[in-house]
């Protein structure tokens, strides 16, 4: 039973290119949540995602950031006109969703840099 | 609004040593989840435990134990007979109403030989 796939692992960017990274969940999980771990520092939530809904963006970025999860197909988070201070680690975690929250299964982490 | 606070920093211990690592969270709410997620040096992130605010019977599992005292609104995690192996980043986290979680800023431990 396959965890939770992100890809790419490592992902370098120049000032003002896009970033886009790829959150698979686990097999039976329809719930995708996206974090961000700054250096030094905890993670932070960002965004949390059913198939095709966004049920709460309160930790996104005003601008610049976006996340969709398809119906088929992994989660995206998109980063546009990137800029130093977005140089992180992107953890995507899944559950199984339901009315208690399951314990959110982690991935092994997109490190982005931008240099 | 919801808050967890781990005070130490980095913790460092010899090998075989006992240690605790101390989580004290903030919330309003009657019906919340606690967790503690390993974080080791190649950097995933591993799920420890979750308990819910109903439950306040400690837990054991092997050389990990956990305390939640609701009276103090504290999660303690204790390693007994600690391991190089057990060298990592130590998250609590903090869920309410089922989605996001909460993380305190992490506890580094080093555990030497």
């Amino acid at each position: 039973n396959a965890g939770v796939m992100q890809n790419p692992r490592h992902l370098v960017r120049r000032r003002g290119q896009e970033a886009r990274l790829r959150c698979s969940p686990m097999k039976g999980h329809s719930h995708v949540y996206w974090y961000r771990q700054l250096p030094e520092e905890g993670l932070k939530f960002m965004v949390y995602l059913q198939k095709e809904n966004i049920i709460d963006e309160s930790g996104m970025p005003k601008e610049r950031f976006s996340a969709e999860f398809p119906k088929e197909g992994p989660s995206i988070l998109r980063i546009q006109q990137v800029v130093r201070g977005d140089s992180a680690a992107y953890f995507c975690a899944s559950s199984p969703g339901g009315g208690i929250p399951y314990e959110q299964y982690f991935g092994p982490g997109t490190r982005l840099t931008v240099t | 609004a919801q808050k967890v606070t781990q005070a130490q920093t980095e913790i460092s211990v010899v090998e075989k040593e006992d240690v605790t690592l101390d989580c004290v969270y903030e919330t309003r709410d009657t019906t919340y989840y606690l967790f503690w997620y390993k974080q080791p040096p190649s950097g995933e992130l591993v799920f420890l435990i979750r308990r819910n605010s109903f439950d306040e019977q400690n837990e054991i599992s092997g050389r990990y134990s956990w305390n939640f005292q609701k009276s103090t609104s504290s999660f303690n995690f204790t390693i007994t007979a600690s391991q190089v192996v057990d060298s990592a980043v130590y998250f609590c986290a903090l869920s309410v109403g089922g989605n996001k979680l909460v993380f305190g800023a992490g506890t580094i431990l080093r555990v030497k030989s």
